[in-house]
């Protein structure tokens, strides 16, 4: 089984669409992340909750809006998509918010916006 | 703010070779978090060790080890013997702990090429 899951891995898209992303873990973790990884490699975290609730918003433009139905999962839906938004996604998951504990990371997203 | 430099974006070995990867990082904080995260070319994140700001014992893993030098503030990584498998993206990350609100902050990653 695996631990993170996310769909769809690759998405490839018009600019100006909508589309989303969604993220499952089977760890029974409180907290889940969205990090978004550039063309250069470089991670940079998004959001995070905890038990449904945001904790993080790390001044991600409007157009990104996360959703968490339950602990287990964390949806990110993307508006209006832009040439800039290409880029690698990752979900992630940990036992607290607190930082002590390492990130379970999904395989990642894939997003081409043309 | 936190922040970690990993200065060094490319190396290249060839197979066998011992390699050090560096990291140095900034924090306001006395309680922290460090990692090392490896990203093989198939793209997915795995995790390698975590070490808390008040264990400076270095840590050995195989052919992989760890220095953890508070003085210096780096959390250097070695691999010992590279082997083509060891070719990956390999990420230094910092997490201040005791925050709800905390994060982990990533290096921004050296690109290790061995070569047979």
């Amino acid at each position: 089984d695996t631990a993170v899951s996310q769909t769809p891995k690759y998405l490839v898209t018009q600019m100006g669409n909508d589309k989303s992303i969604k993220c499952e873990q089977n760890l029974g973790h409180d907290t889940m992340y969205w990090y978004k990884q550039d063309s250069k490699k470089f991670l940079k975290i998004m959001f995070s909750y905890n038990n449904k609730e945001l904790i993080i918003n790390e001044t991600v433009p409007n157009r990104f809006s996360p959703k968490s139905p339950d602990k287990a999962h964390l949806n990110l839906h993307i508006n209006s998509l832009e040439l800039g938004d290409s880029a690698v996604y990752f979900c992630a998951s940990s036992q607290w918010t607190s930082g002590t504990g390492e990130l379970f990371f999904g395989e990642g997203s894939r997003l081409t916006v043309l | 703010a936190q922040k970690v430099t990993q200065a060094q974006t490319e190396i290249s070995v060839v197979e066998k070779e011992d390699v050090t990867l560096d990291c140095v990082y900034e924090t306001r904080d006395t309680t922290y978090y460090l990692f090392w995260y490896k990203q093989p070319p198939s793209g997915e994140l795995v995790f390698l060790i975590r070490r808390n700001s008040f264990d400076e014992q270095n840590e050995i893993s195989g052919r992989y080890s760890w220095n953890f030098q508070k003085s210096t503030s780096s959390f250097n990584f070695t691999i010992t013997a590279s082997q083509v498998v060891d070719s990956a993206v390999y990420f230094c990350a910092l997490s201040e702990a005791l925050r709800a609100n905390s994060k982990l902050t990533f290096g921004k990653g050296i690109t290790l090429s061995v070569r047979p």
